[in-house]
């Protein structure tokens, strides 16, 4: 069976710009959550997407939005980028959504790094 | 608040055991994962605790303590793949959100 896939792998962005971030995750899976994960902060949980809805949301700022299609594929968008959003931005999928229990594992992707110049 | 605290750095010798302890505190607790990092990698799932106990995998066993807000990883028979970063998340039984600490990084020598 396939791993969760996410591309690009690399990015390189300037300052204002935006950029989409797309993930696949494990066949069956139907939860996607997406972190940020920097050297000073570890992972930050972005958003959680299940069936096509945002399930939770974390502390970050509307620029980060996200979005789900119906065979479980997402979309990470991250608007009027600032050089603070440079990180590996790292897509985990479960078979159902972190809300539904408590042993639901994730399974992570290989990230996106994003630099933003 | 929410916080996980683990060290920053650990090193090893080949074949040596090591603990890599997690202290935790949220608002409520649902489980905890550890997951190891391989720089440049994703994170894999390595084990996960709820209950209080010891749980056994292999080479790699975790601990739980729920009334103390502590965990740890421990690594028997060390070795140079085991050089990676282990993060430590806790389920925030309030929030299902998963809080993740900013990680070991395990320097296994020969």
């Amino acid at each position: 069976k396939a791993g969760v896939t996410q591309t690009p792998r690399y990015l390189i962005k300037t300052r204002g710009q935006q950029v989409t971030l797309s993930c696949s995750p494990i066949s069956g899976h139907r939860s996607v959550s997406w972190y940020q994960q920097t050297p000073g902060q570890g992972l930050q949980f972005l958003f959680e997407y299940f069936s096509e809805t945002q399930r939770n949301k974390g502390n970050f700022p509307g620029r980060f939005s996200g979005r789900q299609f119906s065979n479980s594929r997402s979309e990470m968008n991250v608007s009027t980028l600032e050089l603070g959003d440079s990180a590996l931005y790292l897509c985990a999928s479960s078979l159902n959504s972190l809300t539904s229990g408590n042993k639901e594992t994730q399974y992570f992707g290989p990230g996106t790094r994003l630099l933003v110049l | 608040g929410q916080n996980i605290d683990q060290p920053t750095e650990m090193t090893a010798t080949e074949g040596a055991i090591v603990q890599i302890n997690c202290t935790y505190q949220t608002s409520g607790f649902n489980g905890l994962f550890w997951y190891q990092q391989h720089a440049g990698e994703a994170p894999t799932f390595l084990s996960y605790n709820v209950l209080d106990g010891l749980e056994e995998k292999g080479r790699f066993s975790s601990f739980l303590s729920r009334s103390k807000g502590y965990s740890y990883l421990l690594l028997k028979e060390l070795q140079m793949k085991d050089s990676a970063s282990y993060l430590c998340a806790v389920r925030d039984r309030d929030t299902d959100k998963l809080i993740f600490g900013t990680g070991t990084r395990l320097q296994v020598f020969p």
